[in-house]
């Protein structure tokens, strides 16, 4: 098992461009995180999936970001109409349905620069 | 969202040294936390956590949970320049809630 990977590492864009994020967890869990992270900040909440379903979503969270899991694997995260403040590297997490459910398993992260 | 909050550091200790790192939090029905490492440009790791009130030791490291006081802490013992990295205290969002949420982290630096 290669752990949480995530693609593409770094992406550059303009401003106003769409960008998606890939996610895939580790092979035997069901649960999948995505957070962001800005310099000397710890991480944000953005979403979360049980299987397929997405469960949890931030209320910071605009209606440009949208995300999915389709059949409970990978996971997708894509943001339209980009700005300058969505700077921040992307972390996806995921971990398994039980009581050690804060034991969340985290990928390097896509670290998207909006120019 | 409940809130957890760290002192943003950087916390600087001799190696050798007990480093102390504390977080508090605003959900008193919150019943579990945990730490984070998380070294400079890596993304974070899971290193402890804690459910009960009291102290949990796991090799060199302790965390300490007081409930009654909204209080959490990890103890570095005989702390080591490898220990040098950013520390984050998490816990969950809200009370039935799965994701977590997460202190701004404090920043160590062991000195050889």
């Amino acid at each position: 098992d290669t752990g949480v990977s995530q693609d593409p590492r770094h992406k550059i864009t303009k401003r106003g461009q769409n960008v998606t994020f890939r996610c895939d967890p580790i092979s035997e869990h069901n649960r999948l995180y995505w957070y962001r992270q800005t310099l000397g900040q710890g991480p944000e909440f953005l979403t979360y999936f049980q299987n397929e379903a997405q469960l949890e979503k931030s209320r910071l969270l605009s209606d440009r970001f949208s995300a999915e899991r389709p059949k409970g694997s990978f996971s997708t995260l894509e943001i339209q109409r980009t700005e300058q403040g969505d700077s921040a590297m992307y972390l996806c997490a995921s971990s398994l349905a039980g009581p050690t459910t804060g034991e969340l398993f985290f990928g390097e992260g896509s670290r998207l620069t909006v120019l | 969202q409940k809130e957890v909050e760290q002192n943003s550091g950087p916390l600087s200790v001799p190696e050798g040294a007990i480093a102390s790192l504390n977080c508090t939090y605003s959900d008193r029905g919150s019943q579990s936390f945990f730490w984070y490492r998380q070294y400079s440009g890596k993304s974070p790791e899971l290193i402890m956590f804690i459910y009960s009130n009291g102290d949990k030791e796991d090799g060199r490291f302790t965390a300490q949970l007081n409930k009654a006081s909204q209080y959490v802490s990890l103890l570095i013992r005989d702390s080591q320049p490898s220990d040098s990295a950013t520390y984050l205290c998490a816990g969950p969002m809200d009370t039935g809630r799965r994701a977590l949420t997460f202190g701004s982290g404090t920043r160590l630096q062991v000195q050889p």
